[in-house]
């Protein structure tokens, strides 16, 4: 069954770069969720998006923004890049008919030097 | 206050021995589901299991269940002959009815270790 893909799956920027991760929901699947998880950490959640609406905000900086095009894909807009944004970033999707389906891609391995 | 307690940050045990992850939740909403994920040292997050609040009946995966005691606002998890591969973090996590109009993210435990042992 196909997954969540997400690109690119390793990326390395210096401090002030900017970085965009992007997201493809599984087929069919309308909502799409941002987390953050920092080292040794637990996954923080940061943003969902329905049918290209923000729908649940949670602890995403306001150097981050994201969105959700037509095609239900997504993308993560991270600028003015900290040593303390290096982190694994998941995108995870599901129906929001279904909500009690949260499907997890496999990761972006930001590393910010 | 925490809004997911996983008391277990590690455990070992013995291959073939049953397992019980320990997560307790702290709400005030009537609608809510409970989640576990485990994630290998690999880095992927594995959906294991879903419990509604209004499920009467306890979740069931193949080897996974979930012990959902309501009262006492539980959600163990429970693997029935723990294999070498069960090895790896795993997270309890909680999504509340919020602003999200049924996208909202998930809340985690800060998960627990479990080493499985030969």
């Amino acid at each position: 069954a196909a997954g969540v893909i997400q690109s690119p799956r390793h990326l390395i920027k210096e401090k002030r770069e900017t970085a965009t991760l992007k997201c493809y929901p599984i087929p069919r699947h309308d909502t799409v969720y941002w987390y953050q998880q920092g080292p040794g950490q637990d996954p923080q959640f940061l943003i969902s998006f329905y049918e290209k609406m923000q729908s649940d905000k949670g602890s995403i900086p306001d150097r981050f923004s994201a969105q959700q095009f037509s095609d239900y894909h997504s993308e993560l807009n991270m600028s003015s890049l900290e040593l303390g944004d290096s982190a694994l970033y998941f995108c995870a999707s599901s129906l929001r008919l279904a909500p009690n389906e949260q499907f997890f891609g496999p990761g972006t391995r930001l590393t910010v030097l | 206050a925490q809004k997911i307690t996983q008391t277990q940050p590690g455990m070992f045990v013995q291959e073939k021995e049953a397992v019980t992850l320990d997560c307790t939740y702290d709400t005030s909403d009537q609608s809510y589901g409970l989640f576990w994920y485990k994630q290998p040292s690999s880095g992927e997050m594995i959906f294991l299991i879903y419990q509604g609040s209004y499920d009467e009946q306890n979740a069931t995966e193949g080897r996974y269940s979930l012990n959902f005691q309501k009262a006492r606002k539980s959600a163990n998890l429970v693997i029935s002959a723990s294999q070498l591969g069960d090895s790896a973090m795993y997270f309890c996590a909680m999504r509340e009815r919020g602003e999200g109009g049924g996208a909202d993210g998930l809340t985690f435990g800060k998960g627990t270790h479990l080493i499985i042992q030969p």
